[in-house]
């Protein structure tokens, strides 16, 4: 399986910091990456596929960028209701991995 | 605009099974850009994917369970389900039903999810 990995594990930030996540895969996944948002007690929230497309709806502060094994999520200017863990998601091939998450919490 | 809601027992024995059933609603199970998966996030822990189901029937797992686990769609009830077997402890987790939508050529994402629903696992 294609393992995952995200750096930093928490990072601590104020409102309208810029902030910048990052997401490794232990093989070539060309662009076949997802960001997911998760605050606690809620499901998760689909932000961006396709490593750099936003999903509908999701505030273009949000950006995706990289392909092959390096990725990054960047939130432009931090705001209050961003505070929350944060996932990416190979889905290249079977079985479906995602990495440990980043939580962002407030500085 | 489509909905999942998981339902189940919230609490299973260990060696038990834990079945769990998502119903979709404001669309069809039968469409055939979406695919009916589970997901899990165990206390403290990350995301953790399960498995996918087609609406024609065809299941893709996470080998990481060791082959406890089987998926399966009911179109006549709108309706997929999940049944794990021999739990344990670690099997304790929120369990989410999802959708995994072919938005594109080779592109997907999992665009639905419904609340989340606990699961223990503890005599």
């Amino acid at each position: 399986a294609i393992q995952m990995t995200q750096s930093p594990s928490s990072l601590s930030a104020s409102v309208g910091d810029r902030v910048t996540l990052t997401c490794r895969a232990s093989q070539d996944i060309r662009s076949d990456l997802g960001w997911y948002q998760q605050k606690p007690g809620k499901a998760p929230k689909f932000l961006i596929f396709a490593a750099s497309s936003l999903h509908g709806g999701v505030p273009s502060r949000f950006s995706g960028s990289g392909s092959g094994t390096d990725f990054t999520l960047t939130i432009s200017s931090l705001q209050p209701e961003d505070f929350a863990t944060y996932y990416c998601l190979q889905d290249y091939s079977y079985p479906l991995t995602f990495g440990p998450g980043t939580k962002v919490d407030i500085k | 605009q489509l909905q999942l809601q998981e339902s189940g027992p919230g609490l299973v024995k260990p060696s038990g099974t834990l079945s769990l059933t998502c119903a979709v609603s404001g669309g069809s199970i039968s469409s055939s850009d979406s695919y009916w998966g589970w997901i899990r996030l165990p206390p403290g822990k990350g995301l953790e994917w399960i498995g996918t189901v087609s609406y024609s029937g065809d299941t893709y797992y996470n080998p990481s369970l060791n082959g406890r686990v089987t998926m399966s769609v009911d179109t006549s009830k709108n309706q997929f389900s999940l049944t794990l077997y021999f739990v344990t402890a670690a099997d304790t987790s929120v369990y989410y039903c999802s959708r995994r939508r072919r938005i594109g050529a080779g592109l997907y994402g999992i665009d639905v999810w419904g609340q989340g629903t606990t699961v223990t696992v503890s005599s």
